[in-house]
């Protein structure tokens, strides 16, 4: 069965720096999602994608965050100048159209 | 709009005796359910998920739910609770059709007692 893979497993970063976290969606989807997950609190939704654009963010998707699907495979989700609260577990997921969504295995972000 | 409420953020069973994890859902549309678990530093593993058809849902592990639109509820239950089972377990609610934004609930860390 295809699967939702996302790079790295785990990334340690100091405060301030720049991330990429990686995700490669299920070839046919076509809807794509970034939440996250603050250890030991509940999945949050960050971000929805679809034809080549944002369809939806939320308040936590700021300015310091991005999203890109720059050759049609990847999808990646950016921060720019990354804080301590940004440590979490961060999650991409995607689906096809009137299917439900499959989720990666996650990004665990630590910052320093 | 949607959201989701689950009852008890901590729920202790024998083991061998019945799981019962409670979950609420409100949403403007017919939704789709699901329930998923999440072992320590772990990812999300779907349990079960309810889209449309037959209100009770099996999934793995043993593990089933109930959709009832009129109570707005998809509890989920497991007759014998095995230690395995210990974990945290999120109810999650999401809009049919093509745009599918998931919405968690806050989780309920399931304790099994040998």
């Amino acid at each position: 069965e295809p699967e939702v893979t996302q790079t790295p497993s785990h990334q340690v970063t100091q405060m301030g720096q720049e991330v990429i976290l990686r995700c490669v969606p299920i070839s046919n989807h076509l809807y794509f999602y970034w939440y996250r997950q603050i250890l030991g609190q509940k999945v949050e939704f960050l971000v929805s994608f679809y034809n080549n654009e944002i369809s939806e963010k939320s308040e936590i998707f700021d300015d310091q965050f991005s999203v890109e699907r720059p050759d049609g495979s990847n999808f990646t989700l950016k921060i720019r100048s990354t804080k301590l609260e940004d440590s979490a577990m961060y999650f991409c997921a995607g689906h096809k159209t009137q299917e439900t969504q499959y989720f990666g295995p996650g990004t665990r972000l630590l910052v320093l | 709009a949607q959201s989701v409420t689950q009852l008890g953020s901590h729920v202790s069973v024998s083991e061998g005796a019945l799981v019962l994890l409670r979950c609420n859902y409100s949403s403007s549309v017919p939704p789709y359910l699901f329930w998923y678990v999440q072992y320590p530093n772990q990812g999300l593993q779907l349990l079960l998920k309810y889209t449309t058809g037959a209100t009770l849902v099996k999934g793995i592990n043993g593990f089933e739910a109930e959709f009832k639109k009129s109570e707005t509820s998809f509890h989920l239950t497991k007759p014998s609770a095995h230690m395995s089972d210990a974990a945290e377990y999120f109810c999650a609610v999401s809009h049919s059709g093509g745009y599918q934004k998931v919405t968690f609930g806050t989780g309920t860390k399931l304790q099994v007692i040998p």
